[in-house]
């Protein structure tokens, strides 16, 4: 079965500096989707960024980027130029392509300091 | 679009009483997710439905739970007798595969207190 582990709780970074969320996923699959979503104090699930497993380059979306080492099962979030808006629950998400189950990680806390 | 809505944003009830969650899908889904977040568990998958049929109801907790989709733009969570343990924010997503990667959207969840 396929499982999303992300094994940082909680994190915190100052305003304006950069910070790397951690994800690594299992799986047997060949070809599958992985996403980062955020969850601010409001509730609202938000899609941050997203990866097809078959591109080798990983997605940027403006301060958002990803590291993706398919090898390794690994799917890092990195944030630069945090910003106080930038606080909330991230979480690894999981898609086969070919079934429709989202997996979602337990979530990661991010703070940003002033 | 107004995105998936999701009614009421907020419910108290006592244990014991019947609880009915609503949501609305993006027009144009054909698949609609139902998920349940808690502290202790994360955010859980209950069900899902494509095309109005239930196709995965392998994470629905009890037969308290049901779920149904009468027509494309309507969902409803039931939970009858609802129970203390049930309090959780429930979330109603859903998505469209003509997109290339499945995206899914979500409302803004129901926040259920059960007393």
């Amino acid at each position: 079965a396929q499982t999303v582990t992300q094994s940082q709780p909680e994190m915190s970074v100052q305003e304006a500096e950069t910070v790397t969320l951690s994800c690594t996923y299992d799986t047997s699959e060949s070809d599958y989707y992985l996403f980062w979503y955020k969850q601010p104090p409001s509730r609202q699930m938000i899609l941050v960024i997203r990866q097809e497993a078959y591109k080798q380059q990983n997605a940027t979306e403006n301060r958002f980027s990803v590291n993706f080492q398919k090898a390794a099962k690994s799917f890092s979030l990195k944030i630069s130029d945090s910003q106080l808006g930038d606080a909330a629950m991230y979480f690894c998400a999981y898609k086969k392509t070919s079934y429709d189950k989202v997996i979602f990680g337990p979530g990661t806390s991010l703070s940003v300091i002033p | 679009d107004a995105g998936v809505i999701q009614s009421p944003r907020h419910e108290v009830t006592e244990m014991g009483q019947e609880v009915t969650l609503r949501c609305k899908p993006i027009s144009g889904h054909d698949y609609l997710f139902w998920y349940r977040q808690t502290m202790m568990r994360g955010l859980e998958l209950l069900i899902y439905f494509n095309n109005n049929v239930p196709i995965d109801d392998s994470g629905m907790p009890e037969d308290r739970f049901s779920a149904k989709m009468p027509n494309a733009s309507f969902s409803t969570l039931k939970i009858q007798p609802s129970e203390p343990r049930d309090s959780a924010v429930y979330f109603c997503a859903s998505s469209f595969p003509g997109t290339s990667v499945h995206e899914q959207f979500f409302g803004p969840g129901t926040r259920l207190t059960v007393l």
